[in-house]
């Protein structure tokens, strides 16, 4: 079993939904990261959190550190947030990266 | 600001050629630096980090190799590419002063080894 797990691992909806990516992790951590990689391949973060929920427009992130458990939500979803979601936790033993295997993001218009 | 460049964006080489992938990054100085490749359908993998010049830890024991012979410059070499060395490769900085700094990424290479 990875150390980190998203789901799900591929998500289709229309244009205007509301989009939620989950992030489970095993391992005790310091941060949890997300990340959107790009047709191209370019990688952008965006959040890092310890705790609580951030929200940077129309992206919201939150954890759950008892549960171990992250959510990304995107609300009015449009073709443009096509992309691979990114998990990824920094471990509190060893500091190193984690990373979940990402989530694939089609919006239809 | 800061800056990554990462080139070239493909690639395509022969095997038992030899590889030279070359990263820089602008706008900071003595950053943390990051090699990865990525697996289709896969998480990404550390393959080297390097926290100074001419310091550079292996994460994975391959048939690559990385130096950093200037502050800001890294390089993902190979004597001789493997079939299996084909992927997509990403360069990454980040700053020196906190574990959870946030990575930043070049745009990748995509290198395909025939």
């Amino acid at each position: 079993k990875n150390e980190v797990e998203q789901s799900p691992q591929n998500l289709t909806a229309q244009e205007g939904e509301f989009i939620t990516i989950n992030c489970s992790y095993s391992v005790g951590i310091s941060a949890l990261h997300w990340l959107q990689q790009h047709p191209g391949g370019g990688i952008v973060s965006l959040f890092m959190l310890s705790s609580g929920k951030k929200k940077h427009g129309r992206l919201i992130a939150t954890i759950n550190i008892q549960e171990k458990h992250s959510s990304l939500h995107i609300t009015a979803s449009h073709p443009r947030d096509s992309a691979v979601y990114i998990c990824a936790v920094r471990s509190d033993s060893n500091y190193q990266l984690i990373w979940g295997a990402g989530t694939k993001l089609i919006i239809k218009p | 600001s800061q800056t990554i460049h990462q080139w070239p964006a493909t690639l395509v080489q022969p095997v038992g050629s030899p590889l030279s992938l070359e990263c820089t990054v602008e706008g900071t100085s003595n950053p943390n630096l990051y090699w990865y490749r990525q697996a289709a359908g896969r998480g990404l993998q550390l393959l080297f980090y390097s926290v100074g010049i001419g310091q550079i830890s292996s994460e994975v024991p391959q048939n690559l190799s990385a130096s950093r012979p200037q502050d800001r410059q890294f390089i993902l070499s190979s004597k001789k590419l493997l079939l299996s060395d084909s992927g997509f490769y990403l360069c990454a900085w980040s700053f020196k002063s906190s574990y959870n700094s946030p990575l930043h990424f070049g745009n990748g290479t995509r290198l395909t080894v025939t």
